[in-house]
């Protein structure tokens, strides 16, 4: 166990529609990264978040948004959903940012669009 | 950008065979290189890390890996798989803070 906590661990849902991923990262950690896991594309760096504030973009597509609350928990919004958006996403942790740092993954959410 | 090359996409091995699993970088300077290993069904776990010092890492479950500067490789090692060690396993670079992970490559280990 990362310590790293993701919900939901499933979710079907039906193109057009819109979600939202919860992930809390181990205590103490500051820096928080959403991964997405598909058959097509690996595993991809989507956003990361420090302390609240937007670190770093990677192939985040515009329907995604994400953001860090006070209390250092983040969410993930997928909308406009589509059959391709299907995927394992991860939420990763790390206590800062940048080299030296490793990230803890927490267990994912499995998100299959209908 | 970093890249992350990882050439064995499928290794079949019997149980007490020894892996040698490959990851190459693309280009040096100061890197922070890892292993994960995700068990089927399950999340991504760190095995090791290499950020500075000694090039042979010792990692969890008696995997280590060899970090080789001149040939930009990062390679994971076992001595003796066991059935326990079926997983993907994904090599990953830091790359201005985010994770650039290889395509993984999936060990089947049969008893």
């Amino acid at each position: 166990d990362s310590g790293v906590t993701q919900t939901p661990k499933h979710l079907i849902t039906a193109t057009g529609q819109r979600v939202t991923l919860r992930c809390s990262p181990r205590s103490g950690d500051l820096s928080v990264y959403w991964y997405q896991q598909s058959l097509d594309q690996g595993l991809q760096f989507l956003i990361q978040y420090y302390n609240g504030e937007e670190r770093a973009k990677g192939n985040i597509l515009e329907r995604f948004s994400a953001q860090q609350f006070p209390d250092l928990h983040s969410e993930l919004n997928l909308s406009s959903l589509e059959l391709g958006d299907s995927a394992l996403y991860f939420c990763a942790s790390s206590v800062v940012a940048g080299i030296g740092e490793t990230q803890y993954f927490g267990p994912g959410t499995r998100l299959l669009v209908l | 950008a970093q890249s992350v090359s990882q050439h064995n996409h499928h290794v079949i091995l019997s149980e007490a065979a020894s892996l040698e699993l490959g990851c190459n970088y693309s280009y040096g300077g100061t890197v922070n290189l890892f292993w994960y290993v995700q068990y089927p069904g399950q999340h991504l776990q760190l095995l090791l890390k290499y950020f500075s010092g000694d090039p042979l890492v010792k990692g969890i479950k008696g995997f280590e890996a060899e970090f080789i500067k001149s040939k930009f490789s990062f390679n994971l090692r076992k001595p003796s798989v066991q059935w326990s060690d079926t997983a993907e396993y994904f090599c990953a670079v830091i790359d201005t803070d985010k994770l650039i992970f290889g395509t993984g490559t999936r060990l089947q280990v049969f008893p």
